[in-house]
């Protein structure tokens, strides 16, 4: 079974902080797939990031960064100096190679960043 | 290049009455995916289309609801009749091929209320 886990249902900071989203994924699939998506409260998901499972390189893109350990299954996202800008429900997901193409989402972590 | 449309964008209907809901891909895009998402959860797949046909429909609700993808470009979703729990947001979204980890970009979504 394929399984992804994001176990912060909200986090609150204060504008400027660092803030890091927690994802651990499970699949028995040897090829996978890592999203991260944004969803604000306009309600469309935007995508920010895929990762393939043969490529464990961490990616930053500006305040945006990623890190992704096979060791322990996780597939971290970081903002950097967050902004109110950056408040909305962030969903990690999986594809992996066994299924036919669907997503398995996270249950979404919630983040609030206050002026 | 436009995105993902989805209409209407809010629907309230009684229990027991039908709905439908339409989404155009982006253009080119060879596989459509419609998902719900329950307040509070992730989204999940109900069908995924290749084209005109249907790839996988596992998870969706066959006695209720159906879906279509008549000349392999824009999709309807029907439900029919609706019940209480069947209020969600109801993501379209599409992706170029079907190939495993092809990111998936998704429409603004249908917000339905089942009173």
């Amino acid at each position: 079974a394929q399984k992804v886990t994001q176990a912060q249902t909200e986090i609150s900071v204060v504008e400027k902080e660092d803030v890091t989203l927690d994802c651990v994924y499970e699949t028995r699939d040897t090829t996978y797939y890592l999203f991260w998506y944004k969803q604000p409260p306009s309600g469309e998901l935007v995508f920010l990031i895929r990762r393939n499972s043969f490529d464990e390189q961490n990616e930053i893109s500006g305040r945006y960064s990623w890190n992704f350990q096979k060791s322990t299954s996780s597939f971290n996202f970081t903002i950097t100096a967050s902004q109110v800008v950056d408040s909305a429900v962030y969903f990690c997901a999986l594809h992996g190679s066994s299924n036919t193409g669907k997503l398995i989402f996270g249950q979404g972590t919630t983040l609030q960043v206050k002026p | 290049e436009a995105g993902v449309a989805q209409s209407p964008r809010y629907k309230i209907i009684e229990k027991r009455q039908s709905v439908a809901f339409w989404c155009n891909p982006i253009s080119g895009h060879a596989t459509l995916y419609w998902y719900q998402q329950i307040l509070g959860q992730g989204p999940k797949l109900l069908i995924q289309f290749q084209n005109n046909g249907v790839v996988d429909d596992s998870q969706l609700p066959k006695d209720r609801f159906s879906a279509e993808r008549l000349k392999g470009v824009d999709s309807t979703l029907k439900i029919q009749p609706a019940k209480l729990e069947d209020s969600a947001v109801y993501l379209c979204a599409s992706s170029l091929t079907p190939d495993r980890g092809q990111t998936q970009y998704f429409g603004p979504g249908t917000r339905l209320l089942v009173l």
